[in-house]
């Protein structure tokens, strides 16, 4: 399986400090992406990073990928209360045509 | 330009009915794919469509369950003598065709959630 694998399962931190989530996969990958949802609600896409990619930022996100160990990092700085939520990321395989979730992280933000 | 849209948001279906659930892509795409969140669980990919075609259904269970994505009008996912089992988040999303072999980032819909009483 080609499945990602994030790390923490769940992540508490107080506000205003920074928050880091792994992700692990297992195969080549065209791109990865990183999602969140909020309790109850549908996904939504943050960043998406390309194999040829090693950084890339989004406002407080910030994204990196190595693909010679095969993970990724999201980080999200200065945090707020409103990030709490799970985050997930998603590989697109290489040789696969659909898209593979993760486990998620759950993250809660403490005022 | 409106985003993937997910109708009903809220399903509560008796064991041994049936479950239609729809999925208007954003437009200008034509890639939908369907994923399953069953609770304190992460999505898991059931099928891939493109307009009147299933490209991947790998992920779909083999009975009851059946997903099309016609010419005209949403992708419709169906559930079968639902069970209790089948109670879950699904979410539809879409993408646009692909590029020189690199698919973008997926849409995803608000999702619908279904309830097996």
């Amino acid at each position: 399986s080609q499945q990602g694998e994030e790390d923490p399962q769940a992540l508490s931190i107080q506000e205003g400090e920074n928050a880091t989530m792994n992700c692990s996969y297992k195969t080549s990958i065209n791109n990865l992406q990183w999602y969140r949802q909020n309790s109850g609600r549908g996904l939504v896409h943050l960043i998406l990073i390309r194999s040829n990619e090693r950084e890339k930022h989004s406002g407080r996100l910030r994204v990196t990928l190595d693909t010679s160990k095969k993970s990724s990092s999201l980080l999200i700085t200065a945090s707020r209360a409103a990030d709490t939520a799970s985050y997930f990321c998603a590989t697109d395989a290489a040789s696969y045509d659909k898209v593979i979730f993760g486990p998620g992280t759950s993250l809660s933000v403490i005022p | 330009n409106a985003g993937v849209m997910q109708n009903p948001r809220h399903l509560v279906r008796r064991r041994g009915q049936e479950a239609r659930l729809r999925c208007s892509p954003m437009k200008g795409h034509s890639h939908v794919y369907w994923y399953r969140q069953l609770p304190e669980e992460g999505l898991k990919f059931m099928v891939y469509l493109q307009k009147e075609n299933i490209i991947d259904e790998s992920g779909m269970p083999k009975e009851r369950f059946s997903a099309e994505f016609p010419k005209e009008g949403p992708s419709i996912l169906r559930i079968q003598q639902v069970v209790r089992g089948d109670s879950a988040a699904y979410f539809c999303a879409s993408s646009p065709v692909a590029f020189r072999g690199v698919r973008n980032e997926q849409y995803f819909g608000p999702g619908t959630r279904l309830t097996v009483t």
